[in-house]
């Protein structure tokens, strides 16, 4: 157990649909990641956010956006779903903004778009 | 565009022989190697990483080695296990925190 939560486990939604994940980090952990991980495109980067600011943002489409709240936990929200979206969403934490060492992935959330 | 490429895509190997995934990437302003380890239905957890100002790291039956010249690095596991089989992923950080993995590799250790 990486000590990293996320919820849902599991979401099954619609095309055009909006659905929101949870992550709880590492307690102490100020840094949140977000990855999708589709089948075809492997793990893809999406944003980081350290201590309820954006810190770096990769292949993250303009429906999906993030939040950092002050309790440290993080939401990332996709709308307008779409097909493609269907994927596994992971979350991660490491201690500092720039992680030389561990980011630490939670168990993440699969999402299905019928 | 794939920053970083990995390969094989599958790999099997006898229990105690030797299990080597590549790596290769363009960007010389990486600055961070690590490896994932992903187990089914789990999240991918850190296995063991390298500075490009390092060409060897070694941790129990785990080696990276990495070639700055060749924009290369590998992961070697030693011994390997049934307990070993599982996808591992090579990835490389840039000086904007950004992180790029390779698609995987599907380790299987045959008993």
């Amino acid at each position: 157990d990486s000590g990293v939560t996320q919820t849902p486990k599991h979401l099954i939604t619609a095309t055009g649909q909006r659905v929101t994940l949870r992550c709880s980090p590492r307690s102490g952990d100020l840094s949140v990641y977000w990855y999708q991980q589709s089948l075809d495109q492997g793990l893809q980067f999406l944003i980081q956010y350290y201590n309820g600011e954006e810190r770096a943002k990769g292949n993250i489409l303009e429906r999906f956006s993030a939040q950092q709240f002050p309790d440290l936990h993080s939401e990332l929200n996709l709308s307008s779903l779409e097909l493609g979206d269907s994927a596994l969403y992971f979350c991660a934490s490491s201690p500092r903004q720039q992680s030389y060492n561990e980011q630490f992935f939670g168990p993440g959330t699969r999402l299905t778009v019928l | 565009q794939q920053q970083v490429k990995q390969s094989p895509q599958s790999l099997i190997v006898q229990k105690g022989g030797i299990s080597i995934i590549n790596c290769a990437y363009e960007n010389t302003a990486f600055d961070y190697f690590p490896w994932y380890q992903q187990f089914p239905g789990k999240g991918p957890a850190l296995l063991i990483a390298i500075r490009p100002d390092v060409s060897e790291k070694k941790e129990g039956r785990f080696t990276i080695s990495f070639n700055k010249s060749a924009k290369q690095f590998s992961l070697h596991i030693m011994d390997s296990q049934p307990g070993d089989s599982a996808t591992y992923f090579c990835a490389a950080r840039d000086t904007g925190n950004q992180f790029y993995f390779g698609t995987g590799t599907s380790l299987t250790v045959i008993p």
